[in-house]
């Protein structure tokens, strides 16, 4: 079965600390991968996103996230947090033969000052 | 350029009413999806459109929700009559027609509907 699960559903965290926010997949959905941000009353915006290549992404607003086929991974992180970053977060994955995203159930960042 | 827009941000309607959600994407996207979170799980795919045809309509729940994309261009999607479990922010989003598989969607800010 198709799915991304993500482990966390809330993650506090003090300012200017590291954050890790994890993300698992499933075999079927592993072809390309990609983690949204919802800030609040905002629309999802791609953080960044994996098609091939080089496992290790780098993304917008200092993010970036490894691909580990081995343990069917995709986590996201940041090796400084800012306040802006609290937002909710969204890992998804799709196949090749479909066009539509299989969501994780998301993943709320608090930064804390 | 505009992003995708969605209307109306907020709606509280009765349980039996009908709701009509809009959705305009980025001018010259062919493809349109509609997608749902229930409060607290995951976002889940309704369904897709590439122009005004549907590619895929395998996430919609049953035959209460109607989506439309007349003229390839803005889409509509009601629901009718209107159920508790339909609460939910309702999400539209838009991509290019790609010759790769990686082309990126972009996301409306979404529609909460709440059904007392």
């Amino acid at each position: 079965a198709q799915s991304v699960t993500q482990l966390d559903s809330q993650v506090p965290v003090f300012e200017e600390a590291p954050v890790e926010l994890r993300c698992n997949y499933s075999s079927s959905v592993s072809v390309y991968l990609f983690w949204y941000v919802q800030y609040p009353n905002q629309g999802l915006q791609l953080l960044l996103k994996y098609l091939s290549g080089s496992t290790l992404v780098k993304g917008i607003n200092g993010f970036e996230a490894e691909f580990n086929k081995s343990q069917t991974s995709f986590h996201l992180r940041k090796p400084s947090v800012h306040i802006s970053d609290t937002a909710e977060y969204f890992c998804a994955g799709r196949s090749y033969n479909t066009d539509k995203l299989i969501f994780g159930t998301g993943t709320r960042l608090q930064v804390f000052p | 350029e505009a992003g995708v827009t969605q209307f109306p941000s907020h709606s509280v309607i009765e349980k039996g009413q009908t709701v009509t959600l809009r959705c305009d994407p980025i001018s010259g996207h062919d493809n349109l999806y509609w997608y749902r979170r229930v409060m607290g799980k995951e976002i889940k795919f309704l369904l897709h459109f590439v122009k005004e045809s549907k590619q895929d309509e395998s996430g919609m729940p049953n035959n209460r929700f109607l989506a439309e994309r007349t003229g390839g261009t803005y889409s509509t999607l009601k629901v009718q009559p209107a159920e508790l479990e339909d609460s939910g922010v309702y999400f539209c989003a838009s991509s290019q027609v790609y010759r790769g598989r990686g082309t990126e969607a972009f996301f409306g800010q979404g529609t909460r509907l709440t059904v007392v």
